[in-house]
């Protein structure tokens, strides 16, 4: 069964401002995480993705807080773009494999001018 | 450096017709993983292959769908006598293999764009 889901299905906000996307996770064996952003028609690119033995990591305007102790995992954009406008998913790897990946459903991320 | 290619990007098919889905990974990488996505829906993990081998097809419904990844070519991914319930988006990422030379051990996937499939 799903492993990974997210608490939103979608999420609007205006350009310029910063925007949270949320995502539970079940498997507590999980220990590795990855944020992708999909543009309509296109594949899934990577975003960020960080350890179970961190608890955030930052790149270019986006920030990954992962709190283990309620399996819950964020992707912070920061002055959210038009550019953004996207479905985000949040991946696991268990540690059973070295490949395999667990998607949630996705969250639709809307950025109003 | 050409990224991952899928072709069609778009197959319509009648139920009944077979499809099949190309992928021809980055250059350089000799890993392929098929993902199929549902509407609204994320990825659900398929297949897991390298050339001329099949790592792990746990994902793969039992009948009628297989998937291969020759020496030479692409990886196809098929679906044999396609039923409405098969229309989904088709997504194959490739990788190096080479885990644990980058993020600890696990793969980094790149996707391709999709085969959007609709069987009618």
């Amino acid at each position: 069964g799903e492993s990974v889901g997210l608490h939103l299905p979608t999420l609007s906000v205006q350009e310029g401002d910063n925007s949270i996307i949320n995502c539970a996770y079940s498997n507590s064996a999980s220990d590795y995480f990855i944020w992708y952003k999909q543009e309509s028609g296109k594949g899934p690119q990577f975003i960020i993705d960080i350890r179970s033995n961190m608890d955030k990591r930052q790149g270019q305007r986006v920030t990954v807080l992962l709190n283990k102790t309620v399996k819950h995992l964020s992707l912070q954009i920061a002055a959210t773009q038009p550019g953004d406008s996207a479905v985000y998913f949040c991946a696991e790897n268990s540690g059973g494999s070295n490949y395999k990946l667990t998607f949630g459903k996705g969250t639709l991320l809307t950025v109003n001018p | 450096n050409a990224g991952v290619m899928q072709n069609p990007r778009h197959l319509v098919r009648r139920r009944g017709q077979e499809a099949r889905l190309r992928c021809s990974p980055m250059k350089g990488h000799s890993h392929v993983y098929w993902y199929r996505q549902l509407p609204e829906e994320g990825l659900k993990f398929m297949v897991y292959l390298q050339k001329e081998n099949i790592i792990d097809e746990s994902g793969m419904p039992k009948e009628r769908f297989s998937a291969e990844f020759p020496k030479e070519g692409p990886s196809i991914l098929r679906i044999q006598q396609v039923v409405r319930g098969d229309s989904a988006a088709y997504f194959c990422a490739s990788g190096s293999g080479l885990a644990g030379l980058k993020r600890d051990d696990v793969d980094e996937q790149y996707f391709g764009p999709g085969t959007r499939l609709t069987v009618t």
